[in-house]
């Protein structure tokens, strides 16, 4: 069945660095998700691709979709402490469903 | 607005007995719902998903076993819990469209099977 694999796995890094967390999809995407979770929480809404090559931003967040519709990165600049947490990309599958990935859980030093 | 709930928030209990979790979603009509897994530090598994009711999708053959009663009603269910069975559980809704939807999560629901 489809995968949707996220690295790394884990990241920790002092505040104020940078931080890329990558998506690739065993099959190509018609659109791609992005979520947040807090420690304790629940995933949350970030944003939706759905173009081939798109890029998206969001204040300290750029999002990007690959070409090919198969994989994706999200990239964060100058990491706060607020940006603790796991984030999980979503590939859509079919009509209704969303395969999550594994997803990469952020820890920032301050 | 449109708002879901999910019970109960946390429950420990032994192995062999039975579990419900109960998820409803207010302020929407003819939802998509999804149950989820996620397993400590792991990433999240679909388990169910429903469009409409008395439609269910299983993703993963298990002893779980879910069910829509009504339009916005998703229940989770099993007979005899494993031990695997621990972990947090997530409802979630989007709305019915081709062009894809964000997903809403309930706040989730801590089982551990002890």
């Amino acid at each position: 069945g489809q995968q949707v694999m996220q690295i790394p796995q884990y990241q920790h890094v002092q505040e104020g660095e940078d931080f890329t967390t990558y998506c690739n999809s065993s099959t190509t995407l018609s659109n791609i998700q992005w979520y947040k979770q807090r420690p304790g929480g629940h995933p949350v809404f970030l944003i939706q691709l759905v173009k081939s090559g798109e890029v998206k931003k969001q204040k300290r967040l750029t999002f990007q979709f690959g070409e090919a519709k198969k994989n994706s990165s999200l990239h964060i600049t100058a990491t706060q402490t607020t940006d603790v947490g796991t984030y999980f990309c979503a590939g859509r599958s079919g009509t209704y469903k969303y395969i999550f990935g594994t997803g990469t859980r952020l820890k920032v030093l301050a | 607005s449109q708002t879901i709930h999910q019970w109960p928030a946390t429950l420990v209990q032994p192995v062999g007995s039975p579990l419900s979790l109960e998820c409803t979603v207010e302020g929407t009509s003819n939802p998509n719902l999804y149950w989820y897994r996620q397993a400590a530090g792991r990433g999240l598994q679909l388990l169910f998903y429903s469009v409409g009711i008395g439609q269910i999708s299983s993703e993963v053959p298990q002893n779980l076993s879910a069910s829509r009663p009504q339009d916005r009603q998703f229940i989770l269910s099993s007979k005899k819990l494993l031990l695997s069975d621990s972990g947090f559980y997530l409802c979630a809704w989007s709305r019915d469209s081709k062009s894809g939807n964000t997903i809403y999560f309930g706040e989730g629901s801590w089982l551990t099977v002890v």
